[in-house]
């Protein structure tokens, strides 16, 4: 079973510059979750979709930052304009019921690097 | 609100002795509880969950965690280290089954040999 797929690994801008990331998550999984985690720190949650549905954007700096799940499969996340402050890497997770519980699988991240 | 604490940023052991990286929680009622796994340039993975039942849980990789409600802890233990466990450990927990995880702030392992 191939996991979360994420794209790109790696991107660096200048601030004021936008960037997007993108998500595949796991076959089947119909909830969806973007975190954000700054070096030193656990990921914060940012969004999360329940298929193509917004269940908890709270954390989401909405200002610059947006996402979006057409579809009910990927998802892009973007910034725009970018801050120094948002260099972190960007988790992208799905997950699904096993047993009683749902479990919260990770894609690999994109690093960013605002300079 | 909900939150975890994980009071130690940094551990070294050396590879055979046991392991125990500690966790608290603070949450009104009885959490879902997670400990992650995250390895340079890697996604985090799953060691063992908690949500109801034994208070002793087994995980992958020979990690296990048991659960106290009175002292709102959730300690990760491994009775033999290996070198390869070195890596960033994680402690999470969750409201609700497909609630958002609330995580520490992370304990980097260091394993001597």
């Amino acid at each position: 079973e191939a996991g979360v797929a994420q794209s790109p690994r790696y991107k660096i801008i200048e601030k004021r510059q936008s960037v997007a990331f993108w998500c595949n998550p796991i076959s089947g999984h119909a909830t969806l979750y973007w975190y954000q985690q700054i070096l030193g720190q656990g990921p914060k949650l940012l969004i999360q979709f329940q298929n193509n549905g917004v269940v908890d954007d709270s954390q989401l700096p909405k200002d610059r930052f947006s996402a979006e799940r057409l579809k009910g499969v990927d998802s892009t996340l973007k910034i725009q304009p970018a801050k120094l402050e948002d260099s972190a890497v960007y988790l992208c997770a799905s997950s699904f019921l096993r047993g009683r519980t749902y479990e919260q699988y990770f894609g690999p991240g994109t690093r960013l690097t605002v300079t | 609100a909900q939150s975890v604490t994980q009071p130690d940023i940094h551990i070294t052991v050396s590879e055979g002795a046991s392991l125990e990286l500690r966790c608290n929680y603070s949450y009104g009622a009885t959490p879902y509880l997670f400990w992650y796994v995250q390895s340079p340039g890697q996604g985090l993975q799953l060691l063992l969950k908690y949500f109801s039942g034994d208070t002793l849980v087994q995980g992958i990789k020979g990690f296990e965690a048991e659960f106290k409600r009175s002292q709102s802890s959730f300690n990760l233990r491994k009775p033999s280290v290996h070198w390869s466990d070195a890596a960033e450990y994680f402690c999470a927990l969750s409201a609700g089954t497909a609630s958002k995880l609330t995580f520490g702030t992370g304990t980097r392992l260091q394993v001597t040999l």
